[in-house]
Parts: C-alpha cells; structure tokens; sequence
C-alpha cells in the first residue's frame, strides 16, 4: 500500500459527459501528480501540483483541469469526454520540491470507459 | 526536453535464469534520477529500484541490479533467479535534479513474461 488513494477504481461513462477523479496523498506528501496510461503505452505525464499551486503542466488537453486543496488533496476533471480518453489515470504524490530521493509514490489508479 | 527509449516491448525468460532489460535516455543534464518501476497485472506501479546520477556505484536491490553507464546514457535492469512474480510491465523513467518540476518521465514500458 502506497499511502496514495484514488477513488472511483472504474468508471464507465459516455461520450460528451464529464468526470471527476480524486486522489488523496500520502500523509506528509505536498506534491501531487497526474498521470494518463492508455492501451499499450507509457505514463503520460499531465500536470503537477505542489502545495496547491500548479508547478508543472504536461499535453494536458484543455477538456481537463486539475486543483488541489487546501487539504491537499487533488481533484481531476475531464470533461466533453470523447473514446480516445479512455485510460488508467494515476496520481502520484512526493514530498515536495526538490525531494531528496526523487520517487513517486503512486496509487492504484482510476480506470476510465468512455462508450 | 529528455526523453526515456525502451526497445524491447516484450522479453520472456525462464524461471530462475537472469534477464536483462534496456533503457536509454536523452538528456543535456548533468544531474539526475534514474528508475525502475514495475506494474504487475494489479496494475499498481512498485518502485524497483532507483539510481542517482552522480554515483558511479551500480545500485542493487536484492535480485535486481543496474548497468548505468552515464557517458551513453545507458540504464539496464537486470533481474538475477527470476521469480514467476517478477511478470508485469518495467517501465523505465527519469527524473531531472535541477530544480523545476519534479515528475518523472516513463519509456512505453517492457512487458516480461516468466516461463515456469
């Protein structure tokens, strides 16, 4: 068990609707990541969060917007949903800024079906 | 911006023999993280092992050890007595050390497949 909590584990939907992922970080950790893992492919790397302030953005398209918390926690939002989104979405989470050992911490992710 | 080069998209090896995946990377950067992350079919991505730029020593983490050759930009991952739990997708990332973000870039993975 990372420490990472990503809820809902699947989530089926149709083309045009919107969703929202969440993810609670490990306890302690500021940084929070999201990542796109479609059919036979890599982590895509879409955008980072660092004690609520967007630190880095990846090909996140425009359809979708991130935030964190107060709390820390992170929410993703993807919305007009079209079948090529249809993936598994991690969120990750570090101790911050220029952490020493340099490694994510990632939770299960978040299976999502667009018909 | 660097980029993570996997070149083998499968690799099968017998139980309790050795294997040996490829990574390379492309980068101008002189400091740096390297890793190995495993994701079996639970799909949860494990930390195998990790290697900081600066240090010439080749890390181990039990059965798994690394070949880092800085000068051509060389990561492999070699698995020693492989296990039928060692099966699962490696994926190989970066991770600058200059300040700026701290994400983590990921070839598109090598898919391993132990035989019994």
């Amino acid at each position: 068990d990372s420490g990472v909590t990503q809820t809902p584990k699947h989530l089926i939907t149709a083309t045009g609707q919107r969703v929202t992922l969440r993810c609670s970080p490990r306890s302690g950790d500021l940084s929070v990541y999201w990542y796109q893992q479609s059919l036979d492919q890599g982590l895509q790397f879409l955008i980072q969060y660092y004690n609520g302030e967007e630190r880095a953005k990846g090909n996140i398209l425009e359809r979708f917007s991130a935030q964190q918390f107060p709390d820390l926690h992170s929410e993703l939002n993807l919305s007009s949903l079209e079948l090529g989104d249809s993936a598994l979405y991690f969120c990750a989470s570090s101790v911050g800024a220029g952490s020493y050992t340099g490694e994510l911490f990632f939770g299960e992710g978040s299976r999502l079906t667009v018909l | 911006a660097q980029t993570v080069t996997q070149s083998q998209p499968e690799m099968s090896v017998q139980e309790a023999e050795t294997v040996t995946l490829s990574c390379t990377y492309d980068t101008s950067e002189s400091d740096y993280y390297l890793f190995w992350y495993k994701q079996p079919p639970s799909r949860q991505m494990i930390l195998v092992i990790r290697q900081e730029a600066y240090k010439q020593q080749n890390a181990t983490e039990n059965r798994f050890s690394v070949n880092f050759q800085k000068a051509a930009k060389s990561f492999s991952l070699k698995i020693s007595d492989s296990q039928l739990g060692d099966a699962a997708m490696y994926f190989c990332a970066y991770r600058s050390a200059q300040g700026g973000s701290e994400k983590l870039v990921f070839g598109k993975g090598t898919k391993l497949t132990v035989n019994p």
